[in-house]
């Protein structure tokens, strides 16, 4: 596609639950970050992956966050146990070699109950 | 540690000007950019600035000042499409991430 796409663009869970949210970068884009918007509040980062490895994972908020990218392409953003303070619009955005600019996607929007 | 500050909220008139500052402190610096982003919409570039000077793009202009620790983004001729929200971000120093820090945004409301 011509951007990054992330789905779902909304999701509402239950506190406890487990979800999945996925973000498919621009093709041929090595790079690939996480970041977290709270109400009110600037984006945070969460993760950055360089290819399908995680050399900075620092600001994931807990052991219940977890992400994986497979064949330098889609990334997997996983939230285990859900609470209500993680919800937040989860942005994806992916950035070329040698380049610095990040490209986002729309983000998805979760709600947890 | 690194701190990115601008204002909350800024309203102005379609057809003005109006310039969005913000203040930096980094451990180092490797550039500043800005960001529009509409309500439910991603993030789009608007500008980078590496060296000091005013960078022009047509209605948009970004100012920065590495001494100063400043940056400003300058908007012409305002439309009411121009109300959003502009994040001011800059790399993270040191290691090969390029992860942004962001500030909390300036929500500009344009008005008629």
């Amino acid at each position: 596609g011509a951007g990054v796409s992330q789905s779902p663009s909304n999701k509402v869970t239950e506190k406890g639950k487990d979800v999945e949210l996925r973000c498919d970068p621009i093709s041929g884009h090595t790079a690939l970050y996480w970041y977290r918007q709270r109400l009110g509040q600037g984006l945070e980062f969460l993760i950055y992956f360089q290819g399908n490895s995680a050399p900075d994972k620092s600001g994931l908020p807990s052991d219940r966050f977890s992400a994986e990218r497979t064949g330098e392409s889609v990334s997997t953003l996983t939230i285990q146990r859900t609470q209500q303070e993680d919800s937040a619009v989860y942005l994806c955005a992916s950035r070329a070699l040698g380049y610095n600019e990040q490209f986002f996607g729309p983000g998805t929007r979760l709600t947890v109950l | 540690g690194q701190n990115i500050d601008q204002p909350t909220e800024m309203t102005a008139t379609e057809g003005a000007i109006v310039q969005i500052n913000c203040t930096y402190q980094t451990s180092g610096f490797n550039g500043l950019f800005w960001y529009q982003q509409h309500a439910g919409e991603a993030p789009t570039f608007l500008s980078y600035n590496v060296l000091d000077g005013l960078e022009e793009k047509g209605r948009f202009s970004s100012f920065l000042s590495r001494s100063k620790g400043y940056s400003y983004l300058l908007l012409k001729e305002l439309q009411m499409k121009d109300s959003a929200s502009y994040l001011c971000a800059a790399p993270s120093y040191g290691g090969a991430t390029n992860k942004l820090i962001f500030g909390t945004g300036t929500l500009l409301a344009v008005q008629p």
